[in-house]
């Protein structure tokens, strides 16, 4: 069974840092993508980032490129988020879910595609 | 970047009814396009990719069509459980990756 739990959540002052923590099992860690999803109180999904299954790419929205880091552990199968200059904006719910990679047959390439799993979510404030 | 929108914001319906809820890409994304739902203090749940592939354990009632940029997720039969938000997601290009601000579906 696919399990993903993260951690990590909590109140921050506005300019703080944090780091979420993403714990995953069930299924082979290091042959998957993964992203993070946020979700502002009583809003809708907004994508974070993604990394792939090596680490050795990785993806940002306009929104937190250069202020988040995305990262993975595939040793200990944990996918990481750290979040630097945090501002109000920034408070929501953060989930992370694993990433399915599907055959494109107009392209011929596989492709990074939807989200199959997700994890219960940690929520960070961002106040004074 | 892509935007996807949905309509419409709200859907009233009474259990039994059929609901449809319509999204829309501002370029065409192919039938790459999943659908979510979500119930209140709940992590997103997929119910559809490819457009009209239904997940794993999904019920038959859900079904999606379309393709390009005009999309549909039909409800055949509305269940209790069902009410909640629904998100579509395109992921014919990303990053960035994109959803739709979801369409709430409620008791009428």
């Amino acid at each position: 069974e696919v399990q993903l739990l993260e951690s990590g959540g909590g109140l921050v002052q506005p300019g703080g840092s944090l780091r979420l923590s993403c714990a995953a099992s069930g299924f082979t860690f290091s042959s998957y993508a993964m992203s993070w999803v946020r979700q502002a109180p009583g809003k809708g999904l907004e994508w974070v980032s993604a990394i792939s299954g090596s680490g050795g790419s990785t993806y940002y929205a306009d929104s937190v490129k250069g202020r988040f880091t995305i990262s993975r552990d595939n040793s200990k199968n944990t996918l990481y988020l750290q979040m630097n200059s945090l501002r109000a904006e920034d408070t929501a719910v953060y989930y992370c879910a694993k990433v399915v990679h599907y055959y494109d047959i107009l392209t011929g390439y596989y492709k990074r595609g939807w989200f199959d799993y997700w994890g219960q979510g940690t929520l960070v404030t961002v106040s004074s | 970047e892509i935007v996807m929108t949905q309509s419409p914001a709200t859907l009233s319906v009474s259990p039994g009814e059929r609901a449809t809820l319509s999204c829309r890409a501002s370029q065409s994304v192919s039938s790459n396009l999943a659908w979510y739902q979500q119930k209140p203090g709940q992590a997103p749940r997929l119910l559809i990719y490819g457009a009209s592939t239904r997940a794993t354990g999904i019920p038959a009632r859900f079904s999606g069509s379309g393709s390009g940029t005009e999309f549909t997720l039909t409800i055949s039969s509305l269940q209790s459980e069902d009410f909640a938000v629904y998100y579509c997601q395109q992921y014919n290009n990303w990053p960035p990756n994109s959803f739709g601000q979801g369409t709430k579906l409620e008791i009428k």
